[in-house]
């Protein structure tokens, strides 16, 4: 497996906003994961895209896939105090291999 | 649903303490990991596990060692407590063959004093 590096770091947005965030990896994949944290807690699974998909959706999440440039983000529609969380991207190339987690994307929604 | 299940949500213990924290999956998972997480520092991964006594090096094993005797648990195994081991420690587990999706326990926060 390997690491993926969200961007950014940390995004504020007010309540009803979009929410848009990247993730970035450096060899090809399988499929690739978004995962949600709240504060002191462990990782939720949120959404996984395939390799041969360029869009998936699931309720208020988007998620797009760019093989070419090796990136993928995560929009979340009309944001909810209840988003505020740390989003995490796992890329997965396949086999048994570790899964890691880079430093995710700190989203704080405004009420 | 699938439960992971960590022994302590909160935990304190002295330097120089050997500390268990203990993982249980109830849904038959194949593979197992334990990660630290630190503020800037994201999650890291300090062992993994992918079947029955067996075990690998993640990035940061060092003052580690893990046991997976059975299938549902995986210990993480701190053999002489350090103060700069205070952290959140998260255990996962991943079904293996068919799914990579990973799932999480609640998280034990662990401090060293």
């Amino acid at each position: 497996s390997q690491q993926g590096e969200e961007d950014p770091q940390a995004l504020s947005i007010q309540e009803g906003e979009n929410a848009t965030m990247n993730c970035s990896y450096k060899t090809s994949i399988n499929n690739l994961q978004w995962y949600r944290q709240n504060s002191g807690r462990g990782l939720v699974h949120l959404i996984l895209i395939r390799s041969n998909e360029r869009e998936k959706h699931s309720g208020r999440l988007r998620v797009t896939l760019d093989t070419s440039k090796k990136s993928s983000s995560l929009l979340i529609t009309a944001s909810r105090a209840a988003d505020t969380a740390s989003y995490f991207c796992a890329p997965d190339s396949g086999g048994y291999q570790k899964v890691t987690f880079g430093i995710g994307t700190k989203l704080q929604v405004i009420p | 649903d699938v439960k992971v299940t960590q022994s302590s949500r909160y935990l304190v213990k002295r330097t120089g303490e050997k500390v268990f924290l203990e993982c249980v999956q109830d849904m038959d998972h194949e593979n197992m990991f334990w990660y630290r997480q630190d503020p800037g520092l994201g999650l890291r991964l300090i062992y993994f596990s992918y079947d029955v006594k067996m075990k690998e090096k993640g990035d940061i094993p060092e003052g580690y060692s893990v046991s997976r005797e059975k299938k549902e648990r995986f210990s993480l195994i701190l053999e002489s407590a350090s103060t700069n081991q205070t952290s959140m420690y998260l255990c996962a587990s991943i079904p293996g063959v068919g799914s990579t999706e990973a799932f999480f326990g609640q998280g034990t926060r662990l401090t060293v004093v």
